[in-house]
């Protein structure tokens, strides 16, 4: 079983939509939590980052992290069709000389007009 | 700044072929990580290095080897390539901030 499970999708839903994008752990050692975005033949890059449990909203975007569940989401409000990407979560449980990230599988998302 | 880059940006090669993948960075960061990207797999950690002058294994470092040159790069290896390492590979960097990795454009290798 893997350490971390995302659901790869594809999702697809129309410009507007509220998207709800989700992962689940088994390590309860994880304390950082983000989801990065990653367009078509790009690198992934940052979007947003949360330590420990509790929301986190940076403008469309908002985090949650549930780690009595080991369960976290990445909402979008009013999607757009930029937004079209894969979304990876991905998890440490600190930084011990160098942080090591596990990542979900990624999810595909696309925003259609 | 150029950030991450990484060369080449696509290689075919041959079963048993060896070659190196170079990963440079200009953000004066001291880790570096090696990652390969397959489909529904996710990215997964091949090797890292904390800082210059030590590396270590992640997830899937079979085949695999790395070299930290300097500060600025660090490259990575394979001695006999096989049609399992056909996938993308990306270098990234640690941020000062700990949490933020910064990613290469990637390397698009096939195996043969």
């Amino acid at each position: 079983q893997k350490e971390v499970e995302q659901d790869p999708g594809p999702l697809s839903v129309p410009e507007g939509a509220i998207v709800s994008l989700n992962c689940t752990y088994s390590n309860s050692a994880f304390q950082y939590f983000m989801w990065y975005r990653q367009y078509s033949r790009k690198g992934p890059e940052l979007l947003m980052y949360t330590y420990s449990s509790g929301n986190k909203e940076d403008g469309r975007f908002t985090a949650q992290v549930d780690k009595s569940s080991k369960y976290i989401s990445l909402f979008i409000r009013d999607s757009q069709p930029s937004d079209s990407a894969t979304y990876l979560c991905a998890m440490s449980a600190g930084f011990q000389g160098a942080q090591k990230l596990v990542f979900g599988q990624g999810t595909r998302l696309t925003i259609n007009p | 700044n150029a950030g991450v880059t990484q060369t080449p940006k696509f290689q075919v090669l041959k079963t048993g072929q060896s070659m190196t993948l170079q990963c440079a960075q200009d953000m004066n960061h001291n880790s570096m990580y090696w990652y390969r990207q397959d489909p529904g797999m996710g990215l997964r950690l091949i090797y890292y290095s904390a800082s210059e002058g030590t590396t270590d294994k992640g997830e899937v470092p079979n085949g695999y080897n790395v070299s930290r040159l300097n500060k600025r790069e660090f490259s990575l290896r394979l001695e006999s390539a096989a049609p399992s390492q056909t996938s993308v590979y990306f270098c990234a960097t640690l941020g000062q901030g700990i949490y933020e990795q910064y990613f290469g454009p990637g390397t698009r290798l096939t195996v043969t």
